[in-house]
């Protein structure tokens, strides 16, 4: 079965860095990699969604990578802001409107 | 976007008793709902796939006789925790796909302690 590794639980850094969070699975290349932004009891709020053919993405200060060679999706947000300080989900999605695994997520803390 | 609703967005119950949580798609329409769970620092882990209209599909350890799901209508799920126990507190999130969308629409959630 497909497992979802997103390798660090919890990332601290300084304001204005940049942040990259790093997701591997194992199994089968999805055809959707997705990643949410969740806060403290609150539901998951959709950031990026990448697909399997395609490198890179970009939204504002939000990239994401997706190699599929290597299994592994890169998240980056650049110049980094306390209010981004949230735990950050990787999900995959194995076809259209299919479902969605998740992984554990990072909690990224970013210090003023 | 999308908006999804969820009612109640907490609750506390006693053993025994049984809860019933809303989940409503406010601007479109979703003939596919999720329902998920989420204990303290875990992953979302998927119970079951609510379809419009007829029975919902549940994962593999998911017992369908105490967490019963009816989707009556192309905006609303509800999701039934029968005879709930302690076991059962978790945070309980619903989605849908939004109309021609690439991604799911998550609500708020819903904390269920059972004491």
């Amino acid at each position: 079965s497909q497992k979802i590794e997103q390798n660090s639980e919890a990332l601290n850094i300084q304001e204005g860095k940049t942040a990259t969070l790093t997701c591997n699975y194992t199994n089968y290349s999805p055809a959707y990699l997705q990643w949410y932004r969740q806060d403290p009891g609150r539901g998951p709020v959709f950031l990026l969604l990448i697909r399997e053919n395609e490198k890179e993405k970009r939204k504002e200060r939000l990239k994401v990578t997706f190699d599929t060679t290597l299994k592994q999706s890169l998240f980056h947000i650049t110049a980094s802001q306390p209010a981004d300080s949230a735990t950050y989900l990787c999900a995959l999605q194995r076809g259209s409107q299919g479902n969605l695994i998740f992984g554990k997520g990072t909690k990224l803390s970013v210090k003023p | 976007g999308a908006v999804v609703s969820q009612h109640p967005s907490r609750v506390i119950c006693k053993s025994g008793t049984s809860v019933k949580i809303e989940c409503r798609s406010l601007d479109f329409q979703a003939t596919t709902m999720f329902w998920y769970r989420q204990f303290p620092k875990k992953s979302l882990m998927l119970m079951a796939t609510s379809n419009e209209g007829s029975k919902a599909t549940y994962e593999q350890g998911v017992e369908k006789d105490k967490f019963l799901i009816n989707h009556a209508s192309l905006t609303l799920s509800t999701l039934t925790v029968t005879s709930a126990h302690p076991e059962d507190s978790s945070f309980y999130i619903c989605s849908a796909w939004g109309q021609g969308s690439e991604t799911q629409y998550f609500g708020p959630g819903t904390r269920l302690l059972v004491l």
